[in-house]
């Protein structure tokens, strides 16, 4: 059962423009939401969370936002950088358990 | 400052035959998971250890299994392999039993032939 879905496999954007990546979840267990950046031959790299007491996370360029009621957070990235080319994961997690749920992934290009 | 170890990177087992795959976490952290990665897929979680003792398991057939030893390092076994067992299995460890500061291998890709 996919109770994480990243419905958009790519994204591609233009350096210096706004990047947005959409995660959808299904199981209203769901109490903290993590992002994870992975280049190739490298394991996931966390980006960046949210609890789901907030609504907003906010570190540098990248800031997360959940909507709970939609079951819905996104990542935005301002400006995107061609470094910020990778894939993203979102996963999330509960309190039983720990363990986490990722989506499928999107793969961001940002060109120059 | 070494980061998550895994070992080995690249390998390569024909159907039938069982791997070990090892994970060294980073140093103080006494927590353990492995995750499950095909291709085109997100990773899958397999198992959660905590100080030796599992804490968590995934949607995996008993052909899976795992232990983690007084040093916290890990080994993931799977028996009797599939075609499908064919993916990228990397290693998270984090310094204690919660949701947070999750540090990911490099991952071990292992092909089943």
């Amino acid at each position: 059962d996919q109770q994480v879905k990243q419905n958009s496999p790519s994204l591609s954007v233009q350096e210096g423009r706004i990047s947005i990546l959409n995660c959808d979840y299904t199981n209203s267990m769901f109490d903290y939401f993590l992002w994870y950046k992975k280049y190739p031959a490298e394991g996931p790299t966390f980006l960046i969370s949210i609890s789901s007491i907030k609504d907003k996370n906010e570190d540098g360029r990248f800031t997360v936002f959940l909507n709970k009621s939609a079951k819905h957070l996104s990542l935005h990235i301002v400006p995107s950088q061609p470094g910020d080319s990778a894939v993203y994961f979102c996963a999330a997690s509960g309190t039983v358990g720990h363990d986490m749920r990722f989506g499928a992934g999107t793969r961001l290009t940002v060109k120059p | 400052d070494a980061g998550v170890t895994q070992s080995p990177t690249h390998l390569i087992k024909t159907r039938g035959q069982q791997v070990t795959l090892r994970c060294s976490p980073i140093s103080g952290h006494k927590s353990v998971s492995w995750y499950q990665q095909v291709l085109g897929q997100g990773p899958q979680f397999i198992f959660q250890y905590y100080e030796k003792e599992e804490r968590g398991r995934g949607n995996f057939p008993d052909r899976f299994s795992a232990r983690q030893f007084p040093n916290y390092s890990s080994e993931l076994n799977v028996n009797a392999l599939l075609l499908g067992d064919s993916a990228l299995y990397l290693c998270a460890s984090r310094l204690g039993d919660s949701y947070y500061g999750y540090t990911f291998g490099s991952g071990t890709r292992l092909t089943v032939v």
